[in-house]
């Protein structure tokens, strides 16, 4: 099975940083990759597919890299809204395997 | 406009049985492949089961195989998990996903998710 290993697991930051949250899968899934944003007591919603194709209606400050086993999104300039968990999946083979979670809160 | 509406959801006892359903519309139901996703309380997201857009081909988690089943209703536009020998491990809301593209793809639309207890 493939394991998907996020990092940082929280990180703390203001209003106009610079974010980075990495994830690495324990054997290569191409640029089968997304990225999910969960917020308290709401349904994750879908942000990135493809590593790096950008869900309909999601800012242009949230992009998405990688290839293989390492993977990135980044927040360009988070905004007040961006605060939330952020998970990342393979979605390559089964059994399907998600991130544990980056947590990013105020600062 | 894509909607996805679990329901099913309750406080249930240790080795009982619960049967989730998964309400769909605004998109050809038969066309895509159908997923459970849960996540227990204060932890992260863990992929439960999918099932091909047919209702042919279906996938478990280790953790749920042999006691979960995932099924759907076309006709109804209506996924279902059935659950059994439930145990309190299994509490957390549960959330039923479209795939992106026919039987593979990521996870494009979520429902709401419906909570699941076990407990005596």
């Amino acid at each position: 099975d493939i394991q998907m290993t996020q990092s940082p697991s929280s990180l703390s930051a203001s209003v106009g940083d610079r974010v980075t949250i990495t994830c690495r899968a324990s054997q290569g899934i191409s640029n089968y990759l997304a990225w999910f944003q969960q917020k308290p007591g709401k349904a994750p919603k879908s942000l990135i597919y493809g590593a790096s194709v950008l869900q309909s209606g999601v800012p242009s400050r949230f992009s998405g890299s990688g290839s293989g086993t390492d993977f990135t999104l980044t927040i360009s300039s988070l905004q007040p809204e961006d605060f939330a968990t952020y998970y990342c999946q393979q979605y390559i083979t089964y059994p399907r395997a998600f991130g544990q979670g980056t947590k990013v809160d105020v600062k | 406009e894509v909607q996805l509406l679990e329901s099913g959801g309750g406080l249930v006892q240790p080795g009982g049985s619960l049967r989730l359903s998964c309400a769909a519309s605004g998109f050809t139901f038969s066309s895509n492949a159908m997923s459970w996703v849960r996540q227990a309380p204060g932890k992260g997201l863990e992929w439960v089961s999918t099932i091909s857009g047919s209702g042919v081909s279906t996938y478990y988690a280790d953790s749920v195989r042999g006691r979960f089943t995932i099924s759907r209703d076309n006709s109804k536009n209506t996924l279902y998990l059935q659950m059994s020998s439930l145990r309190a491990e299994d509490t957390a809301t549960y959330y039923c996903a479209k795939a992106r593209y026919g039987d593979y793809g990521d996870f494009d639309y979520w429902g709401q998710g419906t909570l699941v207890t076990v407990s005596s």
